[in-house]
């Protein structure tokens, strides 16, 4: 993996339903992985900077886990509500300069 | 106030005009970003400014000209755009340790949606 790519690139669930989604980065040259929350006509939001290998992370019902060594890492959303409903980015320092490099993101539709 | 404020939040220009986006952050960071999103493509990084001293500049067409006045404030100065410059524009700041070289998470303004006619 050259860059940081996301899966699915949209999703509908149910409202209730649980979901998940994958973000991929090059593992080599890891500093940290990003996931932020983007809302229609609002600005992103970060929701976790992860940094350690096998670290897990949780804000309420959405947590995030992260495997360095293999390159990935998962957002976890329990019992998704329409308030949910978002673009979820994640990204990683890349390159000699560490530039945050984005994925082109999953977006989550939760149904009533 | 908000912690990164834009403006204006719209602007629709001519390929002749000249026109700056400002960005204003409230929050005591040194460092500021300029992201550009492009319909069906992930943010991408244009600017970034370390204590007042830019230190990327991700192969920008240079009719987009980037200005930090001081560690609060970051403009965009826009002169003969083409209409595939039409993008939404993402100003950030966040806080760089270790001399520079780490940054925490990125505070995000709600952008600047810039239409070039």
């Amino acid at each position: 993996i050259l860059n940081v790519e996301q899966s699915p690139q949209s999703l509908h669930v149910q409202e209730g339903d649980s979901t998940n989604f994958t973000c991929s980065f090059p593992s080599s040259n890891f500093y940290a992985l990003h996931w932020y929350r983007w809302e229609t006509a609002k600005s992103p939001e970060a929701l976790f900077v992860m940094t350690l290998n096998g670290d897990e992370k949780k804000k309420g019902r959405i947590s995030a886990t992260l495997n360095t060594k293999e390159g990935y890492s998962y957002l976890y959303i329990k019992g998704s509500q329409p308030e949910d409903s978002a673009t979820y980015l994640c990204a990683s320092p890349r390159g000699s300069a560490r530039q945050l490099t984005f994925g082109s993101g999953t977006q989550l539709t939760v149904l009533p | 106030e908000t912690g990164v404020t834009q403006t204006p939040r719209h602007l629709v220009m001519g390929m002749t005009n000249k026109k700056s986006l400002k960005c204003e952050q409230h929050l005591g960071h040194n460092a500021m970003y300029w992201y550009k999103q492009s319909a069906k493509k992930p943010l991408e990084l244009m600017f970034v400014y370390n204590f007042k001293e830019q230190t990327e500049n991700n192969s920008v067409p240079s009719r987009f000209s980037p200005e930090c006045p001081n560690s609060s404030h970051l403009f965009l100065h826009l002169h003969t755009l083409q209409p595939e410059d039409s993008a939404l524009y993402l100003c950030a700041s966040s806080q760089m340790t270790g001399s520079g070289r780490r940054s925490g998470e990125l505070f995000f303004g709600e952008g600047s949606r810039l239409t070039v006619l």
